[in-house]
């Protein structure tokens, strides 16, 4: 089975705080994804990477950064972290190939006060 | 602006009645379609993906494709109790695997025993 891990499963930081969210897989899948999930949102991409340093913007990139620089593992970085940032992050690999299915972690339940 | 559409429910059907969920889609290139199931304060699960036109069954399960229609469903027989979650349509955006997966805001099941 595919299994993505991600390090915290809660998380509570104080407003402006450099905030870091570890996902790691180990299916050798080439891409990566992070998304965030709020109420009557929906699932919002905000970065993904289909190759080891490799990284391209989604729809709300703004106020994150990413890191990737081994093949398992994506880093979702919030530089500083303000209280609209307050959401479940989830991150997601999959194998590189059209049929894109999508495997997602445990999601991190960031609060930022 | 490429979209993905349900109805949001809450759909509400009796335990071991078919319930019908039902996604439509804007961007006719779209190749790959799935169906994932979440259940409250989890993270998504796939559990449903279909490629060609017509049907696909896994179980209890059925994915239904119409592209002419862009028109995309999942039934589910029997309904049980634990079925009742959130399902979530996602369609592969266009031709390559570097083409973004859209999410559809999902449609929330009841199954009432």
């Amino acid at each position: 089975d595919v299994k993505v891990t991600q390090s915290s499963r809660y998380l509570v930081k104080r407003t402006g705080e450099k905030v870091f969210l570890e996902c790691v897989q180990d299916m050798d899948h080439e891409n990566m994804f992070w998304y965030r999930q709020d109420p009557g949102l929906g699932l919002r991409l905000i970065y993904f990477s289909y190759d080891v340093k490799m990284k391209e913007k989604g729809d709300i990139p703004e106020g994150y950064s990413v890191s990737r620089e081994k093949k398992e593992r994506f880093s979702l970085i919030l530089e500083s972290a303000s209280t609209n940032q307050t959401s479940m992050y989830l991150c997601a690999s999959s194998p590189i190939s059209v049929s894109y299915e999508q495997y997602f972690g445990p999601g991190t339940r960031l609060t930022v006060t | 602006q490429k979209e993905v559409e349900q109805n949001s429910g809450p759909l509400s059907v009796p335990e071991g009645a078919i319930a019908s969920l039902n996604c439509t889609y804007s961007d006719r290139v779209s190749q790959s379609f799935f169906w994932y199931r979440q259940y409250s304060g989890k993270s998504p699960e796939l559990i449903m993906s279909i490629y060609s036109n017509g049907d696909k069954e896994d179980g209890r399960f059925t994915a239904q494709l119409n592209k002419a229609s862009q028109y995309v469903s999942l039934l589910i027989r029997d309904s049980q109790p634990s079925d009742s979650a959130t399902y979530l349509c996602a369609v592969n955006g266009g031709k390559t695997s570097y083409d973004k997966v859209i999410f559809g805001p999902g449609t929330s099941l009841s199954v009432i025993p």
